[in-house]
């Protein structure tokens, strides 16, 4: 099974917005993870569009046909990190390629 | 406060068995899913598979003839052996809790595994 597709990056300056995609969604469970250099992947997103408590509001999830979204809104300097989707592919779960969102 | 946390060597050679355990507080490992994601360096994160405390495991197909893992839940603990490694195993290897359905909460701080002889 294939990684799902996300573009390579993404960018933004404080306190705009910036949407990364994923492609290749089979599922109807979908989770958003962010991870800073040298540090675990934290869950910001779980069941397309959940987020889990201590999450900012700032982050928001959706989902149109095979394709899942993060947005995430109001950039601040710690949102500087590389984010991934995550979703079930039959028996497995399968990771996004992976986005670098840069805070300019 | 749940925390996870890897222990294993850093190094094992090739066609050796890795062997990673991961080490529970703050729940027990009787609650949830306990599953292993591996990142190799500057690549995207691979799901390997899970435990649940019943004896049930998932495993990825593509590491399925390899992998085997366990659970000692009088130590709160569960465990990864990985046969037969060859150097495309060098990774970062996490150990993390699934709530559901690719909910991943808790994650260890990950260990780096080099496969090298």
């Amino acid at each position: 099974q294939s990684a799902l597709t996300q573009p390579p990056s993404a960018s933004g300056s404080p306190g705009q917005s910036v949407t990364i995609s994923c492609t290749g969604i089979s599922s109807d469970y979908v989770s958003w993870y962010q991870q800073h250099p040298g540090k675990a992947p934290q869950l910001m997103i779980y069941e397309v569009s959940k987020r889990p408590s201590g999450v900012p509001d700032r982050f928001s999830g959706s989902k149109s046909g095979n394709t899942a979204s993060l947005t995430v809104s109001g950039l601040q300097a710690d949102d500087d990190a590389d984010y991934y989707c995550c979703s079930p592919a039959g028996s497995l779960y399968v990771f996004g390629t992976g986005t670098k969102v840069t805070v300019l | 406060h749940v925390q996870l946390q890897e222990s294993g060597p850093g190094l094992v050679k090739p066609s050796e068995t890795l062997s990673l355990t991961c080490t529970v507080s703050g729940v027990s490992i009787s609650s949830y899913y306990w599953t292993w994601i591996r990142q190799p360096p500057g690549k995207t994160l691979e799901w390997i598979g899970f435990i649940h405390y019943s004896g049930t495991t998932n495993y990825n197909p593509s590491l399925k003839s390899r992998v085997t893992m366990s659970l000692d839940t009088s130590k709160n603990q569960f465990s990864l052996k990985l046969s037969s490694v060859t150097a495309a195993d060098t990774a970062l290897y996490y150990c993390a809790s699934e709530h559901n359905y690719g909910q991943f909460d808790y994650w260890g701080q990950g260990v780096l595994v080099t496969v090298s002889s």
